[in-house]
């Protein structure tokens, strides 16, 4: 069966960089979550698009952005990279208006050197 | 605010023993409660999920149990085995959201 598809698995950047992160969501899912997990600690809720609408915020930094397009894949941006954004970044789909079971991606791994 | 509290933060228990873990929720609108396992870098798997209209859900050894009265809910794994050991999370949502708070987490341990 289709899972999420997350790209690229793994990245290294360095400080000041930019770096974009794609999700594909399972075929049929509308809403698309982003999460950020550091080292030993639970994923933190960034953003959600649901029908290509930001529809929920959370303790996304202002240097981060993110969109879903027509197709219902997401790119997250990430400016002006510190070495504290490192972590592993999930994204995570789910149908139906509201919260519902999510499915997660591999999640890509960014290192900030 | 939104908030959940996960305890304990770490368990070890023996092979055929049960785990349980409890989490807190702090907002009363809150009506969705999934638990998801993550093994060492790896995605968060939904193990079982409970809304706010049943009290409990189970499905072979695991169970989950919601107390709304008190804001609680609780993860429950029978007959243990070491394939259960991971970290596990509860989380919390609302149908008028698109978002899941997650716990802190609980690294189980079950030893051969």
């Amino acid at each position: 069966a289709a899972g999420v598809i997350q790209s690229p698995r793994h990245l290294i950047k360095e400080k000041r960089e930019t770096a974009t992160l794609k999700c594909y969501p399972i075929p049929r899912h509308d809403t698309v979550y982003w999460y950020q997990q550091g080292p030993g600690q639970d994923p933190q809720f960034l953003i959600s698009f649901y029908e290509k609408m930001q529809s929920d915020k959370g303790s996304i930094p202002d240097r981060f952005s993110a969109q879903q397009f027509s197709d219902y894949h997401s790119e997250l941006n990430m400016s002006s990279l510190e070495l504290g954004d490192s972590a592993l970044y999930f994204c995570a789909s789910s149908y139906d208006e509201g919260v519902t079971e999510a499915f997660f991606g591999q999640g890509t791994r960014l290192t900030v050197v | 605010g939104e908030n959940v509290e996960q305890h304990p933060s770490t368990l070890s228990v023996q092979e055929g023993d049960s785990a349980v873990i409890k989490c807190t929720y702090s907002d009363s609108a809150s009506n969705y409660f999934p638990w998801y396992k993550q093994e060492l870098g790896k995605r968060p798997q939904l193990i079982i999920d409970i809304r706010s209209n049943v009290g409990e859900k189970k499905d072979q050894r695991i169970a989950v149990t919601l107390n709304k009265t008190a804001k609680h809910f609780s993860l429950h794994i029978t007959e243990t085995q070491p394939e259960d050991s991971a970290v596990y999370f509860c989380a919390e949502g609302m149908d008028s959201s698109y978002k899941l708070i997650f716990g802190s987490g609980t690294r189980l341990l079950v030893r051969p």
